[in-house]
């Protein structure tokens, strides 16, 4: 496709539920990220893919959130035991190098009840 | 670790008037500084960038900022705005020697042009 598309864009949910976001990069763009847009938090970083290296997960908010990267492309973002407080806008965005320009996807609205 | 500063929350200006964004920033290294638009339900837009060279940066939509090294700042300008720049404007920063050039934002600015 022409850019970063996520899926879905409105997920709605009960506390303590699992849930899966899902980004797709732009087309041999290495590098993806996850970010988290919140009320109270502002835009936060989450974690970093780089083709094949270990993921930088040091803006994990807590061991309920995990990200993998399957074939150096698709994303899913990971949610387990949802809490209020994970009510967000969760942006995912790619790059076709390490400092590179960052391209967004629309997000995914989560709302948890 | 960085910081981003971005002093005023929201700005309502009159449609055609100028405006400038502020944009602070707080490193221990040397930075990457962008400038961000995200319109109602739509996902971030990159304005402009500020990497090295000269630092006054020109990007999209008659958009420019400035890098002021000593004051440690990045404030976006427009000289006439439009209804159509009504939108949320985020300053970042990102680390030059670092492996994962994540984003590091500010909490941004709501820009509305009143007509």
């Amino acid at each position: 496709g022409a850019g970063v598309s996520q899926s879905p864009s409105n997920k709605v949910t009960e506390k303590g539920k699992d849930v899966e976001l899902r980004c797709d990069p732009i087309s041999g763009h290495t590098a993806l990220y996850w970010y988290r847009q919140s009320l109270g938090q502002g835009l936060e970083f989450l974690i970093y893919f780089q083709g094949n290296s270990a993921p930088d997960k040091s803006g994990l908010p807590s061991d309920r959130f995990s990200a993998e990267r399957t074939g150096g492309s698709v994303s899913t973002l990971t949610i387990q035991r949802t809490q209020q407080e994970d009510s967000a806008v969760y942006l995912c965005a790619s790059s076709s190098r390490v400092g590179g320009e960052q391209f967004f996807g629309p997000g995914t609205r989560l709302t948890v009840l | 670790a960085q910081s981003v500063t971005q002093l005023d929350s929201q700005v309502p200006v009159f449609e055609e008037a100028p405006v400038e964004l502020r944009c602070n920033y707080s490193s221990s290294v040397s930075v990457y500084l962008f400038w961000y638009v995200q319109y109602p339900n739509q996902g971030l837009q990159l304005l402009l960038k500020y990497l090295s060279g000269s630092t006054l940066v020109k990007g999209i939509n008659g958009f420019e900022a400035e890098f002021n090294k000593s004051q440690t700042s990045f404030h976006l300008r427009k000289p006439s705005v439009h209804i159509s720049d009504t939108a949320e404007y985020f300053c970042a920063v990102s680390d030059r020697r670092g492996s994962a050039r994540q984003l590091t934002f500010g909490s941004g600015t709501q820009l509305t042009v009143l007509p």
